[in-house]
């Protein structure tokens, strides 16, 4: 199965663009990732899926347009411009893999957005 | 709109079990897996195990299998997750979630927090 690996933590100021990075682990350049955002005290919030060639199916419910994503080999990028004070938030990415009872979901560390 | 709605915050000492519902609505139950995930204290996400609500068949991730059990009831469309043999490290969030047609988690419960203390 993969492994996902996130920055701990990133910052942009308000108005700036900001660039969160999810790489996945050696062997699987093909694999799609899920972007999930969880502001403070609240649960995640399903961003949009990234594959090797971009953005896979739609974005969430009420993910505005600033929001877009790009992959480039074993790497999956969540681009946010224009950040506005509510996109403080964790950002985290997640995977599934395989299928029936080998089916599985991994998560990366998540990355906490600081918005200066 | 789809709405997913977690039963209440709970605290138990270790050894104990624990049961957190989630009750389901505004699309048709059986069409859709949904998924447990937890978050502990400051800390990442968590899968714990998926369960298909036609049928009941569940999967579960490795760590756990053995000490959860995901339940049911297609007349009150809502899922159940006990988790059994209770320690202090499964303090944590637990979030149910509907999984998409293509496998992402959307949307997902308000999450119940679970504590696990003597």
């Amino acid at each position: 199965q993969p492994v996902l690996t996130q920055p701990p933590s990133a910052s942009a100021s308000l108005g700036a663009s900001v660039t969160l990075t999810c790489t996945l682990s050696s062997g699987y350049s093909d694999h799609s990732v899920d972007w999930y955002q969880q502001r403070p005290g609240k649960g995640p919030q399903f961003v949009m899926r990234v594959g090797s060639g971009g953005i896979v199916g739609s974005k969430g419910d009420g993910i505005p347009d600033r929001f877009s994503v790009l992959g480039s080999g074993l790497n999956r990028y969540l681009t946010i411009k224009n950040i506005q004070e509510e996109d403080e938030s964790v950002y985290h990415c997640g995977a599934d893999h395989g299928t029936g009872t080998n089916f599985v979901v991994v998560f990366g560390g998540g990355t906490k957005l600081t918005v200066l | 709109q789809v709405q997913l709605v977690q039963s209440g915050a709970e605290l138990r000492k270790p050894g104990a079990s624990v049961r957190v519902s989630c009750e389901t609505s505004g699309y048709s139950f059986i069409s859709y897996y949904l998924v447990w995930v937890r978050q502990a204290p400051g800390q990442g996400l968590e899968w714990v195990g998926l369960i298909k609500p036609s049928g009941g068949i569940t999967t579960y991730a490795q760590k756990f299998q053995g000490r959860v059990r995901l339940t049911r009831d297609t007349s009150t469309n809502t899922v159940y997750m006990e988790l059994s043999s209770l320690r202090p490290e499964d303090t944590a969030i637990y979030y149910c979630a509907r999984m998409s047609l293509m496998n992402w988690f959307d949307p997902w419960g308000q999450g119940t927090l679970v504590t696990v203390s003597s």
